[in-house]
């Protein structure tokens, strides 16, 4: 069976300091990966979403990068965090279209405090 | 741009009644909707899906209904349970990777 995982679950950063979120993904190969975020109040919003190893596509202009090194690898970065960057954020895996179905399916979430 | 909207923020249902949970979409390309379920500090959980070339999809105590012309989905959850009590999130898909998701609805059922 599928298991996807992220961590750390919980981190408060101060401004300006770096970020490093990872998920990986078991259970399944070339999956399609996404990072979302989840802020108070609003629904999950797309940052990125991955396709292959190196191929990272982007939905919102924003501070923070995404990089897949790996197949079941999915990276979470910024150089140089924001107050605005807090919020829940959370890694999907999906088999696309060509599956029949466009289900995702999400890790447990990092709850990320910038200070 | 919301493209899809869950505008009620919260909804409170008596343990045995029905749940209806709604959502709106704004763009014609979707064609395949999904309902999520999230508690607390974990990731949302798959519920049920529904594909554009249908109206209809159950699966248990769960019920989706969908009405293209109106664009419009629903979630029906007959009978409700204390322990459906959670975060619901509509989503629309089009293409691959494109899936938007609206803002939730916090549903709570009282025992």
């Amino acid at each position: 069976s599928q298991t996807i995982h992220q961590w750390p679950a919980t981190l408060v950063q101060p401004v300006g300091s770096p970020l490093s979120l990872e998920c990986t993904v078991e259970g399944t190969s070339n999956p399609n990966l996404y990072w979302y975020r989840q802020a108070a109040g609003r629904g999950l919003q797309l940052l990125f979403y991955s396709v292959g190893i190196g191929q990272i596509s982007s939905e919102v202009p924003q501070n923070l990068s995404a990089s897949r090194p790996q197949d079941r690898q999915f990276i979470l970065s910024s150089k140089k965090l924001l107050l605005s960057d807090s919020g829940f954020y959370l890694c999907a895996w999906g088999r696309g279209r060509t599956s029949g179905d466009n289900e995702q399916f999400f890790g447990p979430g990092t709850r990320l405090t910038v200070l | 741009d919301q493209q899809v909207k869950q505008n009620s923020p919260s909804l409170s249902v008596q343990e045995g009644r029905i749940s209806i949970l709604n959502c709106d979409y704004t763009n014609s390309m979707f064609d395949y909707f999904l309902w999520y379920k999230k508690y607390p500090a974990e990731g949302p959980t798959f519920l049920i899906s529904i594909s554009s070339i249908k109206d209809k999809n159950e699966d248990g105590r769960f019920t989706v209904f969908l009405n293209k012309s109106a664009k419009h989905l629903s979630l029906h959850i007959v009978p409700s349970q204390p322990g459906d009590s959670a975060v619901y999130f509509c989503a629309a898909s089009v293409g691959n990777n494109d899936m938007r998701f609206g803002a939730g609805t916090r549903l709570t059922v009282k025992p």
